[in-house]
């Protein structure tokens, strides 16, 4: 099946850094990737849609000067936790789907825990 | 947007217990998708299931589309099937919408 991987795995930070979480398909192209966030015990949040050389559509709610979103190839896309602060603590997952494939299945990585201290 | 809801919220099962979730969905979809998430996070998918009936060894899943709703089965259950199972589903090409999911736990 289609793989999606991100990176990095894991990433403590200190307050008022910023962060870049990595999203690739592996072995197909994604003209869309989506990103999403999950809180301890919730389910999965949309964050945002990532388009290939356009601008992201954020979801209501989701700061876009916070959260930046560069799609500039077929297959990475990435996000960029600005300023970061403990309440941006949180379990970052991206996801895209293969345009090819007849299936509209959506593939997921393996998602980044950021911790800001 | 389209609403999904997925009963029971929790569920603790004995080893090997049968046991059946549900997805409800508030209008037609394209797809729909249900996951297993791993206690690393990791989204494992499960089936992609948009209608009609697919198994997947002691899994399987049914989707009545006319009635929007779709049911996973686990047979056998073991306690490696403990973790949060996930519906989703989605419309045109808006992106995949998930229920709350259901926390299963499954003893020894």
């Amino acid at each position: 099946g289609a793989v999606v991987s991100q990176h990095p795995s894991w990433v403590i930070c200190k307050s008022g850094t910023s962060v870049k979480i990595e999203c690739r398909s592996l072995d197909f192209q994604a003209t869309t990737m989506f990103w999403y966030r999950q809180f301890p015990k919730q389910s999965l949040m949309l964050m945002a849609t990532s388009n290939e050389g356009s601008k992201a559509t954020y979801e209501q709610g989701v700061e876009k000067d916070k959260f930046l979103i560069n799609h500039a190839s077929l297959t990475l896309s990435t996000l960029t936790v600005t300023s970061a602060h403990p309440e941006d603590s949180s379990f970052y997952i991206c996801s895209a789907r293969d345009l090819v494939r007849t299936e509209e299945t959506q593939y997921f990585g393996p998602g980044t825990r950021l911790l800001v201290l | 947007g389209i609403q999904v809801e997925q009963s029971p919220p929790d569920l603790i099962l004995q080893e090997g217990a049968n046991s059946t979730l549900r997805c409800n969905f508030s209008d037609s979809v394209n797809n729909l998708q249900w996951f297993h998430q791993n206690p690393w996070g990791q989204l494992i998918n499960l089936f992609y299931i948009p209608s009609g009936t697919k198994q997947n060894g002691r899994l399987s899943a049914t989707t009545v589309a006319t009635e929007r709703y779709s049911l996973l089965y686990i047979s056998s259950s073991q306690t490696t099937d403990s973790g949060v199972y996930f519906c989703a589903v989605h419309r045109g090409n808006t992106p995949l919408v998930f229920g709350k999911g259901t926390r299963l736990s499954v003893i020894a």
